[in-house]
């Protein structure tokens, strides 16, 4: 069974710009959660999907935002890059989210560099 | 502000040691919590999960849960060079909420 797939593994993209990352979960899983980890910060959760529907959302501004798509694929975007948005950025995915038992798979993660 | 709290080390055992990694949660409903193992590079993998208060034993790895406490432990048994990295405690909270919340991680170097 294929894991997590991230793409791309890396980017390069300067201040202002704007970039979309993609992640497709585990065959049958349909909850997918973004995470931003950076050395200082450790891994800050961004938002979760299931079925279309982003159900919670964390402290991170406006500028970023998801969507999930019918087969449960799903897309972050970054609009306005700040040099601050430097980080790996990791998709996890599960069968359904949430507690108890629904256990996270991470993908490779996506390595984007703001210059 | 939901928190978890976890000594960001090194940690430092020698060969063949215990290794006890500890976490601390604010969240008096959270209901479930996870250890994830992260080498450098890497993205993090999941070593157990426990939901239920007492011990959970899975090979060289026991995962201690005390929700009277609010805290949670593991423990390496025989550790071994390759494991060493950071450990990453994990918890979802109360009902309602599909947010894990990760601690920022205890680095586990274990000196052959």
């Amino acid at each position: 069974k294929a894991g997590v797939t991230q793409t791309p593994r890396y980017l390069i993209k300067t201040r202002g710009q704007q970039v979309t990352l993609s992640c497709s979960p585990i065959s049958g899983h349909r909850s997918v959660s973004w995470y931003q980890q950076t050395p200082g910060q450790g891994l800050q959760f961004l938002f979760e999907y299931f079925s279309e529907t982003q159900r919670n959302k964390g402290n991170f501004p406006g500028r970023f935002s998801g969507r999930q798509f019918s087969n449960s694929r799903s897309e972050m975007n970054v609009s306005t890059l700040e040099l601050g948005d430097s980080a790996l950025y990791l998709c996890a995915s599960s069968v359904a989210g949430g507690p108890p038992k629904n256990i996270q798979y991470f993908g490779a993660g996506t390595r984007l560099s703001v210059l | 502000q939901k928190e978890v709290e976890q000594n960001s080390g090194p940690l430092s055992v020698p060969e063949g040691a215990i290794a006890s990694l500890n976490c601390t949660y604010s969240d008096r409903g959270s209901q479930s919590f996870f250890w994830y193992r992260q080498y450098s590079g890497k993205s993090p993998e999941l070593i157990m999960f426990i939901y239920s208060n007492g011990d959970k034993e899975d090979g060289r790895f026991t995962a201690q849960l005390n929700k009277a406490s609010q805290y949670v432990s593991l423990l390496i048994r025989d550790s071994q060079p390759s494991d060493s990295a950071t450990y990453l405690c994990a918890v979802y909270s109360g009902a309602g909420s599909y947010q894990l919340t990760f601690g920022k991680g205890t680095k586990l170097s274990v000196i052959p």
